[in-house]
């Protein structure tokens, strides 16, 4: 089946540490993009990445890192200087940009403990 | 600067109710509209959208949504929920070529059975 996957589904995180959640699509997309789902505040873009070797900051990136060497993956780093890392994070992709419909993943939950 | 505005953050129905979810959206020039569901514990998941042409469009699981240009809108409607539809719902916009979707801050709809 073709998808986005997210992986972990969960993750905890203690202060200070930098940790990575991987996004994996198999829909030959070449826009891919991180969001930020928080409650009461809707998605808010981190990054995305229109083609490989090649990305761009959204509203929020301040504490947040990716990178794209394959067209199918675009990881996201949330580093130690993130000042609320807990929340929902959410991957998508989309065929062109902004000129169609986006796909989602799973996403996945973080927690800082 | 792009915006979307959702006003219902919460909307609580009796199953068999008619629903109606207002998006606004601030950009002057030609936009994509979308509105996404995303049910307890899943993805977000397209339920319509419009790109151009018939302003009435037809979506997923009997909702259709009206875009009115005069109105900046473009609201989700239903005309009969079921406890199925319980779930959150998204209003987005984007613009062809610049590789954002901007996401209203979602409404939280809850069917009573």
């Amino acid at each position: 089946d073709g998808g986005i996957t997210q992986s972990p589904k969960y993750l905890f995180r203690k202060e200070g540490q930098n940790v990575t959640l991987s996004c994996e699509q198999n829909l030959n997309h070449d826009a891919m993009y991180w969001y930020r789902q928080d409650p009461g505040q809707g998605l808010r873009l981190i990054y995305y990445s229109q083609i490989v070797n090649d990305f761009q900051k959204g509203d929020i990136a301040e504490g947040y890192s990716v990178s794209r060497e394959k067209k199918e993956s675009f990881p996201l780093t949330v580093t130690s200087a993130q000042k609320n890392p807990t929340a929902f994070y959410l991957c998508a992709s989309s065929m062109t940009g902004g000129g169609g419909e986006a796909f989602f993943g799973q996403g996945t939950r973080l927690t800082v403990v | 600067a792009q915006s979307v505005s959702q006003h219902n953050h919460h909307v609580i129905l009796s199953e068999a109710a008619s629903l109606e979810l207002g998006c606004n959206y601030s950009y002057g020039g030609t936009v994509n509209l979308f509105w996404y569901v995303q049910y307890p514990g899943q993805h977000l998941q397209l339920l319509l959208k419009y790109f151009s042409g018939d302003p009435l469009v037809k979506g997923i699981k009997g909702f259709e949504a009206e875009f009115i240009k005069s109105k900046f809108s473009f609201n989700l409607r239903k005309p009969s929920v079921q406890w199925s539809d319980t779930a959150e719902y998204f209003c987005a916009s984007s613009t062809s070529g610049t590789y954002k979707y901007i996401f209203g801050t979602g409404t939280r709809l809850k069917v009573l059975a």
